[in-house]
């Protein structure tokens, strides 16, 4: 089975700017979550989607929304880039059982806003 | 709130000697998971090894193993045989029997000196 992947790896973006990246999960997956890392805050969960719904949700602002397709694949969005969003975001998925499922993650795509 | 503290920023280690990472977390629940999650320079999370709350008996992989502690809520990873490819940040992570939101520590530096 091929992982989970994610696109793009790299992106470069500047203030104000809005950016949309992408999450295949591994086949048959239907849990997608993101998370943020960054050198000061860590790694920060963000949300969490099941069958096309939002089903747990991070701390962060408005500005960061995602949505989940039919086929399991999701996209993360963030309006209005700020240089504090610079990260690398990760995307994991798990199985129909979620109960202790493992979280099996992508390589990330690395968002840097100037 | 869950939290999970790694205590030591770095680490090192000599080829083939056997180290020990430290995790503590703090919860209320009763129904969990604790998680050591690999990150070598590639930026993707690996999944070493998975303990169950409920489980008294230590998870072990291969040259991995964990002590869990329950009641003082430690749980640190031993790495048997250090190789140079165990060299990476090390997560521990937490997260309630369900659900799919991880909670990070903030990592450990594996270095393997040969």
């Amino acid at each position: 089975k091929a992982g989970v992947t994610q696109t793009p790896r790299y992106l470069i973006k500047t203030r104000g700017q809005q950016v949309t990246l992408s999450c295949s999960p591994i086949s048959g997956h239907r849990s997608v979550s993101w998370y943020q890392q960054t050198p000061g805050q860590g790694l920060q969960f963000l949300f969490e989607y099941f069958s096309e719904t939002q089903r747990n949700k991070g701390n962060f602002p408005g500005r960061f929304s995602g949505r989940q397709f039919s086929n399991s694949r999701s996209e993360m969005n963030v309006s209005t880039l700020e240089l504090g969003d610079s990260a690398l975001y990760l995307c994991a998925s798990s199985g129909e059982d979620t109960r202790g499922e493992k979280l099996f993650f992508g390589s990330g795509t690395q968002l840097s806003v100037l | 709130a869950q939290t999970v503290t790694q205590s030591q920023p770095e680490m090192s280690v000599q080829e083939a000697e056997t180290v020990t990472l430290s995790c503590t977390y703090d919860t209320s629940e009763s129904d969990y998971y604790l998680f050591w999650y690999k990150q070598p320079p590639s930026r993707q999370m690996i999944l070493v090894i998975r303990q169950e709350a409920y489980k008294q008996q230590n998870a072990t992989e291969n040259r991995f193993s964990v002590n869990f502690q329950k009641a003082a809520k430690s749980f640190s990873l031993k790495i048997s045989d250090s190789q140079l490819g165990d060299a990476a940040m090390y997560f521990c992570a937490y997260k309630v029997g369900g659900a799919q939101k991880l909670v990070f520590g903030q990592g450990t530096r594996l270095t393997i000196n040969p």
